[in-house]
């Protein structure tokens, strides 16, 4: 159990154009999900969190109006890359909280490895 | 602001060996701590997660201890294998908040 999935696992895309990214828990309900950034060699980076049903609440740095969260269900966070820039080529991953289990544990998906060039 | 720091930053060992990972945290506040392996280019493996109130866990060759008024954890890997080799991160979780990570420990372990 407890099973996340991200969509897709690898993207290339052109400067200039936008990206989503698909987060799913796939048997339990998240009513929180988390985004991570890690850069080659480095460790993950905390983006930003999303509680469903709620904006986003993005840490010290993350550009709202670039990475665009969106958490419409209990089961489905979506990251876009707004207008992505090279230095935006990074690896991504979604993480889900099952409030439900009592032990605040997060499961993290594959990630998306997103190439811009 | 808590921070995760994870000793040695790289480790090479022959197959075969124990070897401990280290990792330090500067709130002991927590809630829990969890270990995970990153194969390159992969997403994460949950290892072990130590609730605050216990003081060890074990899966298999795998131990890691919690003494968190010191701020510290360390993973024990018995009997390493050249499939142990990855990149070992530690995690830590404050009540409410997401998990932050150290930097992790990239294993190496020859045949």
């Amino acid at each position: 159990g407890a099973v996340v999935s991200q969509h897709p696992s690898r993207v290339i895309c052109k400067s200039g154009t936008s990206v989503k990214i698909e987060c799913r828990s796939l048997d339990f309900q998240a009513t929180t999900m988390f985004w991570y950034r890690q850069f080659p060699k480095q460790s993950l980076m905390l983006m930003a969190t999303s509680n469903e049903g709620s904006k986003a609440t993005y840490e010290q740095g993350v550009e709202k109006d670039k990475f665009l969260i969106n958490h419409a269900s209990l089961t489905l966070s979506t990251l876009t890359v707004t207008s992505a820039h090279p230095e935006d080529s990074s690896f991504y991953i979604c993480s889900a909280r099952d409030g439900a289990s009592g032990r605040y544990e997060q499961y993290f998906g594959p990630g998306t490895r997103l190439t811009v060039t | 602001k808590q921070e995760v720091t994870q000793i040695p930053a790289a480790l090479s060992v022959p197959e075969g060996e124990n070897l401990v990972l280290n990792c330090s945290f500067t709130d002991s506040a927590i809630y829990n701590l969890q270990w995970f392996r990153q194969d390159p280019g992969k997403g994460l493996t949950s290892l072990l997660l130590i609730q605050s109130s216990q003081r060890e866990q074990t899966s298999g060759r795998l131990n890691a201890s919690l003494d968190k008024s010191s701020g510290r954890s360390t993973l024990y890997i018995a009997a390493s294998q050249p499939g142990d080799s990855a990149t070992y991160l530690c995690a830590v979780k404050e009540a409410g908040t997401a998990l932050i990570f150290g930097k992790g420990t990239t294993l190496s372990v020859s045949s």
